[in-house]
Formats: structure tokens, C-alpha cells, sequence
């Protein structure tokens, strides 16, 4: 596609329940990554897959978040046992190389955690 | 560790003022690369620049330009005669030549007032 697309762009569920979010990147874009943006925030961190592997998942806080990218391209972020403070703005980014080249991001994904 | 600080969180002038954000960065790489993104009130952020660790010359495109100045370790951005049209969130952000995330400062929100 033309951009980086991302859904739902909403989500709201309750403490405890399991949800994934979904990342469309560019065509052709081997490198997609994950951030998470909190009210008043920079951007954090998350997680990065170059292809089908995670490359780089030091982000991740705890082991209530996984990602994957089965075949390259579209990448879901999922989220177990949610609670409260996972409330955020979710943001999936891609380039055609590595970071120097700079991201395209998504819309993002808005969490909350009722 | 590499570190963006964004010293200026708040920021108002009235529109066709010239306003600077501040960013210092901290790495211990040679190699590494710079970034401006602005995130305008619908949330998606967009790239504006990219420079590398090598190139100190700054740069200019229509009303914004980039003072890099690696003795001081600051990445600054000017606006010149700002439009209300500017009034965003801006991010300044970095990543290490041997890494492949974007580590994001918490951002200098900016007002222009009409």
C-alpha cells in the first residue's frame, strides 16, 4: 500500500483480556517496528523485525508482549492479560533498509484498558 | 547508553516569530544518525530530516533549517517566520549506526499564536 496501515485505530478492552494489534508496512519494506507512545511521551521502543525474525526485542517490558511477522510483511502485536497501564498510543513504523534511512510510521493504534 | 534530551517542553511565539528547539544527544559511537519528526495534532508523526554523524553542514529547506554541532552535541531546528500551520509536537530522535531502533526525545510542544 501507499502507507503504513494500522488497526483497528481504536481499541478499548478490559484489565485482563488478550488483544492484538495489526501492522500493514509498506511494500517492499523489509525492516518494521514497533512503538509505544504514552500520553506526553516520546515514543518508546518496542521491538524490530528485519524479515520474518526479531532482530531486536529488548524493548518489549514483559513477557505479557509478543510480536510476530510470519512472512515478512504484516506484523501483529499481541498482548496478554492487559491491565491498565498498557493504555497507549501503538505505533508500527517501516523502512526499506535500516534505521538510517529513516521510517514511514502509521496512524497508530490507541489502546485503552478499562 | 545513547540519551535525547529535549530540554524545552512548552513553547509559544506568535506566528511569523522565529522560534529554535533545542535537542543534545548523548552516544558513544562515531557513527550514528539524527532526526527531526514533527506529530501535528492528528497524531501521526512525520519525518522532516535525517543527517549523519559525518555531516556537520547544516541545512536549510524553505522556512526550517538544522544547526548539527558535534562539539556540543546539539541537533537544533529553526523555524523562521512561523505559521500557525506549524504548531505541533516535535520529536528529536537518534540511532546508532550499529543499532536499527530510533530512540525518540519526550518532544517540545509548539504553539504558534495567530
Amino acid at each position: 500500500g501507499a502507507g503504513v496501515s494500522q488497526t483497528p485505530s481504536n481499541k478499548v478492552t478490559e484489565k485482563g483480556k488478550y488483544v492484538e494489534l495489526r501492522c500493514d508496512p509498506i511494500s517492499g519494506h523489509t525492516a518494521l517496528y514497533w512503538y509505544r507512545q504514552s500520553l506526553g511521551q516520546g515514543p518508546e521502543f518496542l521491538i524490530y523485525f528485519q524479515g520474518t525474525g526479531a532482530a531486536d526485542d529488548s524493548g518489549l517490558p514483559n513477557d505479557r508482549f509478543f510480536a510476530v511477522r510470519p512472512e515478512g510483511s504484516v506484523s501483529t502485536l499481541k498482548i496478554q492479560r492487559t491491565e491498565r497501564g498498557d493504555s497507549a498510543v501503538y505505533l508500527c513504523a517501516s523502512s526499506l533498509t535500516r534505521s538510517g534511512d529513516g521510517y514511514t510510521f502509521g496512524s497508530g493504534t490507541r489502546l485503552t484498558v478499562v | 547508553a545513547q540519551k535525547v534530551t529535549q530540554a524545552q517542553t512548552e513553547i509559544s511565539v506568535v506566528e511569523k516569530e522565529d522560534v529554535t528547539l533545542d535537542c543534545v544527544y548523548e552516544t558513544r559511537d562515531t557513527t550514528y544518525y539524527l532526526f527531526w519528526y514533527k506529530q501535528p495534532p492528528s497524531g501521526e508523526l512525520v519525518f522532516l530530516i535525517r543527517r549523519n554523524s559525518f555531516d556537520e553542514q547544516n541545512e536549510i529547506s524553505g522556512r526550517y533549517s538544522w544547526n548539527f554541532q558535534k562539539s556540543t552535541s546539539s541537533f537544533n531546528f529553526t523555524i523562521t517566520a512561523s505559521q500557525v500551520v506549524d504548531s505541533a509536537v516535535y520529536f528529536c530522535a537518534l540511532s546508532e549506526n550499529r543499532d536499527d531502533k530510533i530512540i525518540f526525545g519526550k518532544g517540545t510542544r509548539l504553539h504558534i499564536l495567530p
